[in-house]
Order: structure tokens, then sequence, then C-alpha cells
């Protein structure tokens, strides 16, 4: 079974540019996690969906910060306009709908804010 | 909130070394605990889990009790291999509707020949 897709898996851009995320989570998934991994603050949850739907995006740092869940099968984690700090590592994982079922997370994509 | 704690590293024990990594946490409810690791330019996956009070989780010679009474769930394993370096995040997941993961802030562990 194909895991946790996510794209690009390293994207480098200047400061101001609009940054798209992209994520595929695994087939009959039905909770998506986008986190970020940084050397100073560890892996941080910025926003959860359950069945399509945001419940919790209190870890989304900024307004310039936005993430989509249009399908089952997609989720997007915009960034605009993108600052040097943003410069991290950014994770997506899909669960199966049961609390004692680990996340599956997607190898990440590297992204470079210059 | 939720919390974990975890033995901070980097962590550097030779091949066939004796390896604990301790865990402790604060969770409201009961949680699900579980053990990740994250090789060099990987996502995080899943070592081992335990999903109720003294269940074992173990794999890949890695071994975490569920010690409800010391909310502690410490990684052991008793010789280590260079294959072994990696970073492992301690994480009690809620149980309920809402399958928030505490992550730890991860210990690296380097193994040397």
């Amino acid at each position: 079974d194909a895991g946790v897709i996510q794209s690009p898996r390293h994207e480098v851009t200047e400061m101001g540019q609009e940054v798209t995320l992209r994520c595929k989570p695994i087939s009959g998934h039905n909770s998506l996690f986008w986190y970020r991994q940084t050397m100073m603050r560890g892996l941080e949850l910025l926003i959860y969906f359950n069945n399509n739907v945001p419940i919790d995006d209190s870890g989304m740092p900024e307004d310039r910060f936005s993430a989509k869940m249009p399908n089952a099968s997609f989720s997007t984690l915009k960034i605009q306009p993108s600052e040097p700090r943003d410069s991290a590592v950014y994770f997506c994982a899909s669960i199966q709908g049961r609390s004692n079922q680990p996340q599956h997370f997607g190898d990440g994509t590297r992204l470079s804010i210059l | 909130g939720d919390s974990v704690t975890q033995m901070e590293g980097p962590v550097t024990l030779s091949e066939e070394a004796f390896l604990t990594i301790n865990c402790t946490y604060t969770a409201t409810g009961y949680p699900s605990l579980f053990w990740y690791v994250q090789y060099p330019g990987e996502g995080l996956q899943l070592l081992l889990k335990a999903t109720k009070a003294d269940d074992k989780g173990s794999n890949k010679g890695f071994e975490a009790t569920y010690r409800k009474e010391t909310t502690s769930f410490h990684l052991e394993k008793g010789s280590v291999q260079v294959s072994d370096s990696a970073v492992y995040f301690c994480a009690p997941q809620n149980s309920g509707g809402y399958q928030k993961v505490t992550f730890g802030t991860g210990t690296k562990l380097q193994v040397i020949p």
C-alpha cells in the first residue's frame, strides 16, 4: 500500500513568495495532521482535520499560514507571503479513525526560504 | 495540558550496549502510548505501542511497558546496533474522538562500531 505522499520533497524560494505544500493521505484514513519540525522547536502540530473538516488549528502560527482539505485524498498547506523563519521540514500524517492506531507520516517537505 | 518529558540527547553508545531512553508523561484520560523512530531524511514511523496499563510493546528488539502508576513508558533494547542510530520520540495519544498526539522533544541515539 502507498503511504502518505508529500510533494515537493524540497522547496527553495525567496522571501515573499507563495509556497504550497501538498499531501495525499493513506486511503481510508479519516484524520490528517500537518506538523512543522525545526531544531529549535522540535515537532509542532499546525492543524488537524477530521473527515476533511479543520478541528484544531491552534498551532497555525500566523495568518500567513492556511490549510485546506477539499476531499479525503488531498490537503494543502499554504504560506503567503513566506519568510526566512518559515524554513523547516513540514510533515503530513494520517490516521485511521481509532485512538489506538498510530499516525502514518510522509517523508516531509524541506522548505528553505531565502 | 498534556506533556511529555524525554531524556535529553544525544545518547552515544557502543555497539551491543544496553539502551534505555526514559519517558514520562502527563495526560488527561487514558492515552495510548507510542514510540516513533525517525531516520535521517525521513518522516517518523511507528516503532512500538501499548494501549493499556502493564501492556508491553515490542519491535526489532526494542521494548517498552505501559506504567500507569508512574506515567512512564521507558524504551529499552538489550544490544544496540549501528543501524539503530536515529531520533526516538515518545508520544502519548488521546483516547476518544480527537487523536491528538503529544510528541516529546526526541532523543538522538548514535551507535558507534
